[in-house]
């Protein structure tokens, strides 16, 4: 069974830090998804990886991924107020037709 | 271009009942996918659809059923409602494939009394 954990599940950051949220699975996968919801809202998509080593980067966050390790790692640099958010992970193995989310990471990012 | 649409936003049912959501993707994507969020088991897959065809299905009793037309819109519905059914379904939309970046939609809030 495709399990995925996210560590940690919850984070309070100040300000200019730097920071890396965890996403750990199973079983071998074909693609690992990020996204980030704000309170209330929907969801929204970051980062799809479909290979080993893919890394990539969209401001202020990084997404890479071992597949050997079967592993993701979202880093985020320099954080700002504005990035303060659920953020989750989601693996998903479509030849068995499976899809499973990490309970995801609340992100504070304090002054 | 307009976003993923969902209709309706908010639904109040009471259990036996049956409800079916709407979602409109993104002009000219063909790829509807919809999810299921709760407090208690958090975000999960419902299932993925394209060119009119379930593609792809997770973990879900009969009862949760979808379709897509031709025009992309897809509907998914639930019969037969129970208490653990209230959730915010989510619809999101992608050219293609799941491995393409997915818009979401705002949500439908169901609850079940």
């Amino acid at each position: 069974e495709l399990k995925v954990e996210q560590n940690p599940l919850f984070l309070s950051m100040q300000e200019g830090k730097n920071y890396t949220i965890y996403c750990n699975y199973s079983t071998t996968s074909d693609r690992l998804y990020w996204y980030r919801q704000d309170p209330g809202k929907s969801l929204e998509s970051l980062f799809v990886l479909l290979s080993n080593g893919a890394v990539k980067q969209e401001g202020r966050l990084m997404a890479s991924l071992d597949t050997k390790a079967r592993l993701s790692t979202l880093h985020i640099t320099a954080a700002v107020h504005d990035l303060s958010a659920t953020y989750f992970c989601a693996v998903a193995r479509y030849n068995n037709n499976d899809m499973r989310f990490g309970a995801g990471t609340r992100l504070t990012v304090k002054p | 271009k307009a976003g993923v649409t969902q209709t309706p936003r908010y639904l109040i049912k009471t259990r036996g009942q049956q409800v079916t959501l709407s979602c409109s993707p993104i002009s000219g994507h063909r790829s509807v996918s919809w999810y299921q969020q709760t407090p208690g088991q958090g975000l999960q897959f419902l299932f993925e659809y394209f060119s009119e065809t379930q593609r792809n299905k997770g973990n879900f009793p009969g009862r949760f059923s979808g379709r897509q037309f031709s025009n992309s819109r897809s509907e998914m519905n639930v019969s037969t409602l129970e208490l653990g059914d209230s959730a915010l379904y989510l619809c999101a939309s992608s050219l293609e494939r799941l491995q393409e970046t997915q818009y979401f939609g705002p949500g439908t809030r169901l609850l079940v009394l």
